[in-house]
């Protein structure tokens, strides 16, 4: 059973617009949320990421936002940028879990 | 400087023989981590230890077996492989103390034949 969902498998953009990534989850046990980005042939590597007791969080062009109430996060790139271009995970954790469940990755493509 | 590295990168075996994967981090991490991604580009944990505890998802067979000869590697064992143990596998460490962050390896395809 998947805790944490991406539903949007690909998504594309043009260079300067935002670009937002999306991610549901069912459990609400999860109290903190990161983003990855993972080029291929690579690991994921950490982005961004948020404790439940925010709603935002900002770091540079990335802005990673939730609404618990939804159960919903997003991860807005502004201005987006090529080397953007790569696969985003979406991860949680649970209150007192040792691990991470991952999204199943949004790839976005930013053309140039 | 490579933060977690893995060893090797490609691996391809016929079914029913044993491999290791290798996994080293020099982040001084007191946390480490396997998880499998497969075809369906899930990314799913498989493994946590630290040199207390070892805690394994239940879903995973026992043909695998992490070990750690100190707490800079944790190697993952595989008996018996099966053609669906095809998948890349990535370690990853985090320190406990510090941050919920995990920092990950480049992975490693596994490919049975």
């Amino acid at each position: 059973d998947q805790q944490v969902k991406q539903n949007s498998p690909s998504l594309s953009v043009q260079e300067g617009r935002i670009s937002i990534l999306n991610c549901d989850y069912t459990n609400s046990m999860f109290d903190y949320f990161l983003w990855y980005k993972k080029y291929p042939a690579e690991g994921p590597t950490f982005l961004i990421s948020i404790s439940s007791i925010k709603d935002k969080n900002e770091d540079g062009r990335f802005t990673v936002f939730l609404n618990k109430s939804a159960k919903h996060l997003s991860l807005h790139i502004v201005p987006s940028q090529p080397g953007d271009s790569a696969v985003y995970f979406c991860a949680a954790r649970e209150t007192g879990a040792n691990n991470l469940f991952f999204g199943t990755g949004t790839r976005l493509t930013v053309i140039p | 400087d490579t933060a977690v590295s893995q060893t090797p990168k490609y691996l391809v075996t016929q079914m029913g023989n044993d491999k290791s994967i290798k996994c080293e981090q020099n982040l001084g991490h007191d946390t480490m981590y396997w998880y499998k991604q497969d075809s369906k580009k899930f990314l799913k944990i498989m493994f946590s230890y630290n040199n207390k505890e070892l805690i394994i998802n239940e879903t995973v067979p026992n043909r695998f077996s992490p070990k750690s000869p100190d707490k800079a590697h944790l190697n993952l064992h595989i008996n018996s492989l099966e053609l669906g143990d095809s998948a890349v596998y990535f370690c990853a460490s985090r320190n406990r103390g510090s941050s919920y962050e995990q920092y990950f390896g480049p992975g490693t395809r596994l490919t049975v034949t």
